[in-house]
């Protein structure tokens, strides 16, 4: 089945403590997208990759990395995450950034 | 700046009724258009999109968009609503760097 995995899909932690969001698709898509959805704000693009170590910022790339050295995984990492962080995280895959996307399952985030 | 904007946060409208949520954008270029779906606790699903060609597309479950240079819009319509339509939609814009833009959703309800 195609599809777009995201894991954990719930996320409680503290300020300060480094995690890691994974993503991955079956799909062999080229284009790789994370976004945050926050209330009244919609989805903002957090980071994209056009290919294999290929990847630029989004809208709101601050306090995030991302590395693509697979074409089928897109992992977010936060460094030292901070309460602004919480939000809910999806990442999603396309052929191209003007085809058709595939979103994971979203993966909730709380920072205290 | 490129930008999309949903004017609307919440459209209500009764079951068999035909629906509109609208969608303007500004972007460099000619726009590649695009709308999706979020239900209750799941990741967004591909409606349809525009790129080229007939100003009306039709995508999945009958909905329809219709693209209008003139008024930079992309409105999403049906003509008759359902019930299980109700959810949240999103319009999006992909910008000439390969970023994609989303408007800050419109919430539709659909009451029987």
């Amino acid at each position: 089945e195609a599809q777009v995995t995201q894991n954990p899909r719930y996320l409680i932690t503290v300020t300060g403590k480094k995690l890691t969001v994974t993503c991955s698709q079956n799909m062999n898509h080229e284009y790789m997208s994370w976004y945050r959805q926050d209330p009244g704000l919609g989805l903002r693009q957090i980071y994209y990759s056009m290919n294999v170590e290929v990847t630029d910022k989004g809208d709101v790339p601050e306090g995030y990395k991302v590395s693509r050295k697979e074409k089928r995984n897109f992992p977010l990492i936060l460094e030292s995450p901070s309460p602004n962080q919480t939000s809910l995280y999806f990442c999603a895959s396309s052929l191209g950034p003007g085809d058709e996307q595939y979103f994971g399952p979203g993966t909730r985030l709380t920072v205290t | 700046a490129q930008s999309v904007a949903q004017p609307e946060d919440q459209v209500n409208v009764a079951e068999g009724n035909p629906l509109t949520v609208k969608c303007t954008y500004s972007v460099s270029g000619n726009p590649y258009l695009f709308w999706y779906v979020q239900y209750p606790n799941r990741g967004l699903q591909f409606l349809l999109k525009y790129i080229t060609g007939d100003n009306l597309v039709k995508g999945s479950y009958g909905f329809e968009a219709e693209f209008n240079k003139s008024q930079t819009s992309f409105h999403l319509k049906k003509p008759s609503a359902l019930v299980s339509d109700s959810a949240l939609y999103f319009c999006a814009v992909r910008d000439p760097l390969d970023k994609l833009i989303f408007g800050t959703g419109t919430r539709l309800q659909v009451f029987p």
